[in-house]
């Protein structure tokens, strides 16, 4: 059982450039997020989706879109890289947000340089 | 507006002492809150949490009491171990879908 996973691990983007971050989740979740971290500032939300084809805005959404295709599958892309997006991105899934014993899964992260 | 606050970056603490991991919220609303813990290179796990209704939680080593009138909460690891170094994360959910609103995160560093 994979859970959450993120693909790739790293990458270095130079300014301007595009990319997409893959999250993949195999149990069977409606609702995923994807999250940055940076230090100091906790884990912050960018973009989630509460099922297939369904996506809405968090806390930091700009210069970031999404597109939930199919439910196992949450994509975040970068159209023009800048350096404030460097960063640490979590993906999370969950089956019942809104329960506290229905915690988020997260995946391993994706380390992203932007130069 | 930060509805979660860990004011204390790091913490270092003796092997087989009290680590004691404090959060602060502003939001009465919330309804429970979660503890994550978090190794390099590794996405955050859930550990504990409590019920706003509850002023504790115990599991194992790890026990979380909430003070509502304070509107803190804190995580009491005993004893520490040399495992539990990590980053720490206090969480607490927004109204709707489960988002959860994250405080920076405190590292604890428990020495032998």
């Amino acid at each position: 059982n994979a859970g959450v996973t993120q693909t790739p691990k790293f990458r270095v983007l130079k300014t301007g450039q595009s990319m997409t971050l893959l999250c993949a989740q195999d149990m069977n979740h409606e609702y995923m997020y994807w999250y940055r971290q940076d230090p100091g500032m906790g884990l912050r939300l960018i973009h989630y989706s509460v099922g297939e084809g369904t996506t809405a805005k968090g806390e930091v959404p700009d210069g970031y879109n999404v597109s939930r295709l199919k439910k196992q599958n949450f994509l975040l892309g970068l159209e023009s890289a800048a350096p404030s997006q460097t960063s640490v991105y979590f993906c999370a899934s969950s089956y019942a947000p809104g329960k506290s014993n229905s915690p988020l899964h997260f995946g391993n992260g994706t380390r992203l340089t932007v130069t | 507006d930060q509805q979660v606050k860990q004011n204390s970056p790091s913490l270092s603490v003796q092997e087989g002492r009290i680590s004691i991991l404090n959060c602060d919220y502003t939001n009465s609303m919330f309804d429970y809150f979660l503890w994550y813990k978090k190794y390099p290179a590794e996405g955050p796990t859930f550990l504990i949490s409590i019920s706003s209704i509850k002023d504790k939680n115990e599991d194992g080593r790890f026990t979380v009491f909430l003070n509502k009138s304070a509107k803190h909460l804190s995580l009491h690891i005993v004893p520490s171990q040399p495992g539990d170094s990590a980053v720490y994360f206090c969480a607490a959910p927004s109204l709707s879908y489960g988002k959860l609103t994250f405080g920076q995160g405190t590292i604890l560093t428990v020495h032998p």
